[in-house]
């Protein structure tokens, strides 16, 4: 699975647009990029993924630059319950792996009143 | 109604001792996993199972035994505790092993003293 950077922290005023950058210059043609989150003491959960059009959902949107080296994740009004460390995966199909997801150090987003 | 639960919340033991984690998931999925938060937050896959058939086994040491009695329950063994088995265990799941999005439960953190 290709590598992925994301700084290791950021803040963000409440009510304003996070917008959460992932450099993977590796990435593989078959390869997707996810973003999972983990708020304090909770389980990660699931925000969105993407293999290479942009993706939004009722959580987050997902942009990825065309030639895929580099995506970011876009918390349009954020708010204080949206801090968390957001991680940004990269990998194939998750059946060839045996389903496995591999996090990185991921950025700790601090949203501020 | 909670999707994928963990018991116990907190555990505490002394080396050497064998404990048991328990997980159950509610939401019909046929592939469970277990994974370990150590102290520095990195979040590592255990295992991975699918129609309670062992799909991964990521390097773990023997003395750490998975056990899934039917496709809902996936419970973790742990043998002759070590100081270095302190963590947070996280259980999750997904609808089946090519799904992209994985559910996890709230965590076991486990002292070893």
């Amino acid at each position: 699975d290709a590598k992925t950077t994301q700084p290791p922290s950021m803040d963000c005023a409440e009510g304003r647009a996070a917008n959460l950058p992932c450099n993977h210059s590796t990435i593989s043609g078959n390869e997707y990029v996810y973003w999972y989150r983990q708020i304090h003491s909770q389980g990660p959960q699931y925000i969105i993924h993407g293999l290479k059009n942009n993706e939004t959902n009722e959580m987050a949107s997902l942009i990825i630059t065309e030639d895929r080296k580099s995506s970011t994740l876009i918390l349009p009004h954020a708010t204080l319950r949206d801090t968390a460390v957001y991680y940004c995966i990269v990998r194939v199909a998750m059946y060839n792996q045996g389903g496995k997801l591999i996090f990185g150090q991921g950025t700790e987003l601090s949203v501020k009143p | 109604d909670t999707a994928v639960s963990q018991t116990p919340k907190y555990l505490v033991t002394q080396m050497g001792n064998d404990k048991s984690i328990k997980c159950e998931q509610n939401l019909g999925h046929d592939t469970m996993y277990w994974y370990k938060q150590d102290s520095k937050k990195f979040l590592k896959i255990m295992f991975s199972y699918n129609n309670k058939e062992l799909i991964i086994n990521e390097t773990v040491p023997n003395r750490f035994s998975p056990k899934s009695p039917d496709k809902a329950h996936l419970n973790l063994h742990i043998n002759s505790l070590e100081l270095g088995d302190s963590a947070v265990y996280f259980c999750a799941s997904s609808q089946t092993l090519g799904s992209d999005e994985q559910y996890f439960g709230p965590g076991t953190r486990l002292t070893v003293t």
